[in-house]
């Protein structure tokens, strides 16, 4: 029963546009929320995080929004750059310990 | 500055056969984690340590072992491999409550 989802396994993006990419929740409980990039044949690395009390963090290029309501989390990217071509993977705990819960993932490629 | 490291980074087993991941971090981190990754399933949790001397089960934990043999160490043994554990497997560390984790590069098994 994965409670993290990422419905689009890949996301084509040109080059300077936003990429956008989304993440739903089941758990209530969850108050903590992470995007993670992952290159091939590397480990992923952590990209930004937002906690519950706020809906919206910005980080250079990279913003991810939270709506609480709807259990649903946004990454924004703009511009695009070929070198944001990856994997990204939404992630999700609940409490200051809580183990993190992964989605699947969304291949992002972003051409020129 | 290692970060994470796991050793080895590929390995190729019969049924079976056992073999143990090994997995280290430099970065004092308290809890340390082994997740993995398979196809269209993201990262799934094997087993975690919270703290040094504790090790608890995660979401996928059938088939596995673990020892937190130190701070720095945290290994996990397949006793009896079967062709379902072929995966990517990723350890990683976190120094403290409500941050995200630090990725090993992974060790891509397959058992034939």
């Amino acid at each position: 029963d994965q409670q993290v989802k990422q419905n689009s396994p890949s996301l084509s993006v040109q080059e300077g546009r936003i990429s956008i990419l989304n993440c739903d929740y089941t758990n209530s409980m969850f108050d903590y929320f992470l995007w993670y990039k992952k290159y091939p044949a590397e480990g992923p690395t952590f990209l930004i995080s937002i906690s519950s009390i706020k809906d919206k963090n910005e980080d250079g290029r990279f913003t991810v929004f939270l709506n609480k309501s709807a259990k649903h989390l946004s990454l924004h990217i703009v511009p695009s750059q070929p070198g944001d071509s990856a994997v990204y993977f939404c992630a999700a705990s609940g409490g200051s310990w809580g183990k993190l819960q992964f989605g699947a993932g969304t291949q992002v490629v972003v051409t020129p | 500055n290692a970060g994470v490291t796991q050793t080895p980074k590929f390995q190729v087993l019969k049924t079976g056969q056992s073999m143990t991941l090994q997995c280290a971090q430099d970065m004092n981190h308290n809890s340390m984690y082994w997740y993995r990754q398979d196809p269209g399933m993201g990262l799934r949790l094997i087993y975690y340590s919270a703290s040094e001397g504790t090790t608890d089960k995660g979401e996928v934990p059938n088939g596995y072992n673990v020892s937190r043999l130190n701070k720095r160490e945290f290994s996990l043994r397949l006793e009896s491999a079967a062709p379902s554990q072929t995966s990517v497997y990723f350890c990683a560390s976190r120094p403290y409550a409500n941050y995200g984790y630090t990725f090993g590069s992974g060790t891509r098994l397959t058992v034939v």
